[in-house]
C-alpha cells in the first residue's frame, strides 16, 4: 500500500470554526489531491497540488484553501465549516499528473460540521 | 447531465453467478477510463484500467464502446470478497479525473 496518511480520521466541529485536515506522504509523488466524497455523487476535487508551493483549484474549492509547505505534506483548510462541508474528505496521490496514470488514496477523513 | 453516469445499485448476485455493470460518459474526448473499487468506508483503489481493445484480468475484463460512450464492468465466478462499490472514472479537463458515484454490489452466498 501507498505511504499516505490523513489525519484526524475523524473529526466533529461547529458552524463557524476553522478546520484543518492533514495529509502526509512517504512515497515522494509530486501531485497531491483533496477530494470530497458525498452520497450520491461520485468523488469530486477540491483542490489539487503539482509541486511544492503550486496549487490550483478543483470543482468545489469554494469555501477551501490548501497550502503545501514540502512534499510530503498537502494541507486543506476550512476557513469558517459550514454545515454543507460535512462530508468524507480523501487525499490522494500520484507519480504523474496526467489522467493516465493511477492515484493512490489515503483512509479518509470523516468530518461532521454541527 | 452528470458527465459520468453509473446504476447505484445495490446488484444483488449469487456466488459464482457472472454480473455485468455500464457506465456512461459524456466527454466524447476522454481518452483515460478506470474501474475503482471501494470497500465499506475505505477509500478507493484502482481495479483496472480499460483500454480500447478491452482488457482483462483474472476473472474481470472491462470494455470500452466509443461509439455509445460507455465502458463496462464483468466479474465472472463472483466472490464473496467481489462485495464492494465500483466506481466508473474517466478523464475531465486540466488532467483531472472525473468520478462516477458508484455501483454497489453485494455477493450472496
Amino acid at each position: 500500500d501507498a505511504g499516505i496518511t490523513q489525519s484526524p480520521r475523524h473529526k466533529v466541529t461547529e458552524t463557524g470554526t476553522p478546520v484543518t485536515l492533514r495529509c502526509h506522504q512517504t512515497e515522494n509523488h509530486r501531485y497531491m489531491y483533496w477530494y470530497r466524497q458525498d452520497p450520491g455523487h461520485g468523488l469530486r476535487l477540491i483542490h489539487y497540488s503539482y509541486g511544492v508551493k503550486d496549487t490550483d483549484k478543483g470543482e468545489v474549492s469554494d469555501g477551501y484553501s490548501v497550502s503545501r509547505s514540502k512534499t510530503e505534506d498537502f494541507l486543506l483548510t476550512l476557513e469558517s465549516a459550514t454545515s454543507s462541508q460535512t462530508s468524507v474528505y480523501f487525499c490522494a496521490i500520484s507519480e504523474v499528473g496526467q489522467t493516465s496514470y493511477e492515484q493512490y488514496f489515503g483512509p479518509g477523513t470523516r468530518l461532521t460540521v454541527t | 447531465r452528470k458527465e459520468v453516469e453509473q446504476d447505484p445499485g445495490p446488484f444483488n448476485v449469487p456466488e459464482g453467478a457472472t454480473v455485468a455493470f455500464n457506465c456512461t460518459y459524456s466527454n466524447s474526448a476522454s481518452q483515460s477510463f478506470f474501474w475503482y473499487r471501494q470497500d465499506c468506508r475505505k477509500e478507493p483503489k484502482l481495479l483496472m484500467s480499460v483500454y480500447s481493445s478491452g482488457n482483462e484480468d483474472g476473472r474481470f475484463t472491462a470494455q470500452l464502446n466509443r461509439a455509445s460512450q460507455y465502458i463496462s464492468l464483468l466479474i465472472r465466478d463472483s466472490k464473496l470478497s467481489d462485495s464492494a462499490t465500483y466506481l466508473c472514472v474517466t478523464a475531465g479537463s486540466n488532467y483531472q479525473l472525473i468520478w462516477g458515484a458508484g455501483t454497489k454490489l453485494i455477493i450472496k452466498p
